[in-house]
């Protein structure tokens, strides 16, 4: 079974600056797809950003980009410019490529508390 | 703005009591997806409706049903719960899988209901 593990339950970083957030996983596919989801007060998991496996470019939205590291296994997401709006729960996310009856199953790492200090 | 919404915002119950949560999509998405979520705990997969039909039941007491209308809309019936049954419920959606131009599409959650059990 695969497992995700993001090793820093809190981190904090003053506002205008990167920060980065680790994220490690164990699977023996080789093909599957990450993800990086926040979740604010407001509750939503909002999407951050998505990588596929097979794809060695790393992945970026605007201030978000990853460091995939296929063979170390490794997701992490860095925060440039950070802002206040940034502060939320971050969770990092496996999806296997196996079809489970159109669904799809998501591993969710236990999260990462980010604060942004003014 | 989610496209997901979720009713109601918060709902407080009591044990002997028969409550119900909504859940409702437009965007033509065809599985659908309960989560519990615990304080600063990632969500866990409870239920996975696929065209209409329930897929995936992760071993959650019958104290739960869920049920599926039509593509849209997406019930969970809550009967005789626990005081530690209380916490965020999640909602969410996705496209079917079915083709690797699908396979990163990723879950469209709404912003929850707050359940409380006393």
């Amino acid at each position: 079974a695969q497992t995700v593990t993001q090793s820093q339950p809190e981190m904090s970083v003053q506002e205008a600056e990167t920060v980065t957030l680790s994220c490690t996983y164990d699977t023996s596919e080789s093909d599957y797809y990450l993800f990086w989801y926040k979740q604010p007060p407001s509750r939503q998991m909002i999407l951050v950003i998505r990588q596929e496996a097979y794809k060695q470019q790393n992945a970026t939205e605007n201030r978000f980009s990853v460091n995939f590291q296929k063979a170390a296994k490794s997701f992490s997401l860095k925060i440039s410019d950070s802002q206040l709006g940034d502060a939320a729960m971050y969770f990092c996310a496996y999806r296997s490529p196996k079809i489970i009856q159109g669904a799809q199953k998501l591993v969710f790492g236990q999260g990462t508390r980010l604060t942004i200090n003014p | 703005d989610t496209e997901v919404t979720q009713t109601p915002k918060h709902l407080v119950m009591g044990m002997t009591n028969k409550k119900s949560l909504k859940c409702e999509q437009h965007m033509g998405h065809r599985a659908m997806y309960w989560y519990k979520q615990k304080a600063k705990k990632p969500p866990e997969l409870m239920f996975v409706y696929s065209y209409e039909k329930l897929s995936i039941n992760e071993s959650v007491p019958s104290r739960f049903s869920p049920e599926c209308p039509n593509s849209s809309l997406l019930n969970l019936h809550l009967h005789a719960l626990q005081p530690e049954d209380s916490a965020l419920y999640l909602c969410a959606s996705s496209p079917p899988i079915s083709g690797r131009g699908a396979y990163n599409s990723p879950l469209h959650f709404g912003n929850g209901t707050r359940l409380t059990v006393t």
